[in-house]
């Protein structure tokens, strides 16, 4: 079956503590995305890859850091969470150069930063 | 900048009745324009998506979205809608750099 996932699903951590969010992609797809969904705000581009080794800010690229070293996996990595990153983090990807293209999203990472 | 401003944060509808979800976005160029779904509890999925061509757009489950260029909108409609629609709508502009923004979201409600 095609599809994004993300690993994990749910995720209660504390302040400080590393942590890295997992996506992966069975679709060949180029592109790959991150975004955080907050009430009222909608959905926010977080961090974006157009392929392999090749990764580009988004609007809310602060507190968080990515790599794109294989195609199909692109992991969200916050080094230093804070409070002020819980919310739900979505994953999504798409066969081209996404601009264009359909996205696919995973189901969610709900993150909860104590 | 480019934006996206969806005005109505909730809309309630009875079910059987024709619904239109509104969308203004601010965009230098043409705009590759979508809107997508998210069921409670899922991820998002594309209906419909917009780049040239007839400004009238078909997409999944019965929904349509008509492009105007002149009013910088992208509205979705259903002409009758059905409890299984009850979810968020997003509309997003994919922008010049290879960046997607999304609006902030409508929540549907409907009654039976």
């Amino acid at each position: 079956e095609a599809q994004v996932t993300q690993n994990p699903r749910y995720l209660i951590t504390v302040t400080g503590k590393k942590l890295t969010v997992t996506c992966s992609q069975n679709m060949n797809h180029e592109y790959m995305s991150w975004y955080r969904q907050d009430p009222g705000l909608g959905l926010r581009q977080i961090y974006y890859s157009m392929n392999v080794e090749v990764t580009d800010k988004g609007d809310v690229p602060e507190g968080y850091k990515v790599s794109r070293k294989e195609k199909r996996n692109f992991p969200l990595i916050l080094e230093s969470p804070s409070p002020n990153q819980t919310s739900l983090y979505f994953c999504a990807s798409s066969p081209d150069r996404g601009r264009t293209d359909t996205q696919y999203f995973g189901p969610g990472t709900r993150l909860t930063v104590l | 900048a480019q934006s996206v401003t969806q005005p109505d944060i909730h809309i309630t509808v009875s079910e059987g009745a024709s619904l239109e979800l509104r969308c203004n976005y601010s965009y230098g160029a043409t705009p590759y324009l979508f809107w997508y779904v998210q069921s409670p509890g899922q991820g998002l999925q594309l209906l419909l998506k917009y780049f040239s061509g007839d400004t009238l757009v078909q997409g999944i489950k019965g929904f349509e979205a008509e492009f105007k260029r002149s009013q910088s909108s992208f509205n979705l409609r259903k002409p009758s809608v059905h409890w299984s629609d009850a979810a968020e709508y997003f509309c997003a502009v994919g922008s010049g750099t290879y960046k997607y923004i999304f609006g902030t979201g409508t929540r549907l409600k409907v009654l039976a």
